[in-house]
């Protein structure tokens, strides 16, 4: 079946610095991928929407100079979390789309800010 | 039985009973639903979906049951196991790419 691997699965970085989350669909080539945001004890909320070799489309409230997303190939998307702030501190997913595969989530990573 | 805490509902059931998780969408639009059910540190898992011209659908051991009238979707999980815990969202597709994600509802297994 379809794998994403997302990778760090954890990182912790001191605020002011950058983080770059990576995003690769192992076995498809995803013609779209996702990026969201999850608080504790919520929902998964959209963060952007990103296609191969276009600028990605961000959702309503989400600072696109603050979350970098590049989708430099049909198997990579990155995420990058630039002068990272406590309240960035969050678990970030993404997921990965072929249009007959349907959607699939990567591991996450579980992002801490200190 | 079923409470809500500060931002996700709770649902507890014995383990061997049936299990029903409730999910409200919001979107009449939406064509394609899906479940997830999603462990603590994981990324979501796919269970089982469903698309509108359809009001049931069946897995191995779940079936979903949607009422497009009401706006409703179920997630129904047959003889419930210790393994079955963790926190379920439905998600809609109410047209594009995008998926809108529900509340989530954390299903705890009473041994």
């Amino acid at each position: 079946g379809a794998v994403v691997s997302q990778h760090p699965s954890w990182v912790i970085c001191k605020s002011g610095t950058s983080v770059k989350i990576e995003c690769r669909s192992l076995d498809f080539q995803a013609t779209t991928m996702f990026w969201y945001r999850q608080f504790p004890k919520q929902s998964l909320m959209l963060m952007a929407t990103s296609n191969e070799g276009s600028k990605a489309t961000y959702e309503q409230g989400v600072e696109k100079d603050k979350f970098l997303i590049n989708h430099a190939s049909l198997t990579l998307s990155t995420l990058t979390v630039t002068s990272a702030h406590p309240e960035d501190s969050s678990f970030y997913i993404c997921s990965a789309r072929d249009g007959d595969l349907g959607y699939t989530f990567g591991s996450g990573t579980r992002l801490t800010v200190v | 039985g079923e409470s809500v805490g500060l931002h996700l509902p709770t649902l507890s059931v014995q383990e061997g009973d049936n299990s029903i998780i409730n999910c409200a969408y919001s979107n009449s639009a939406s064509d394609y639903f899906i479940w997830y059910k999603q462990e603590s540190g994981k990324g979501p898992q796919f269970i089982i979906d469903i698309r509108s011209n359809m009001d049931k659908r069946q897995g191995q051991r779940v079936t979903v049951l949607l009422n497009k009238t009401v706006k409703h979707l179920s997630l129904q999980i047959a003889a419930t196991q210790p393994g079955d815990s963790a926190v379920y969202f439905c998600a809609e597709n109410p047209g594009g790419e995008k998926l809108t994600f529900g509340t989530g509802t954390r299903l705890t297994i009473i041994p």
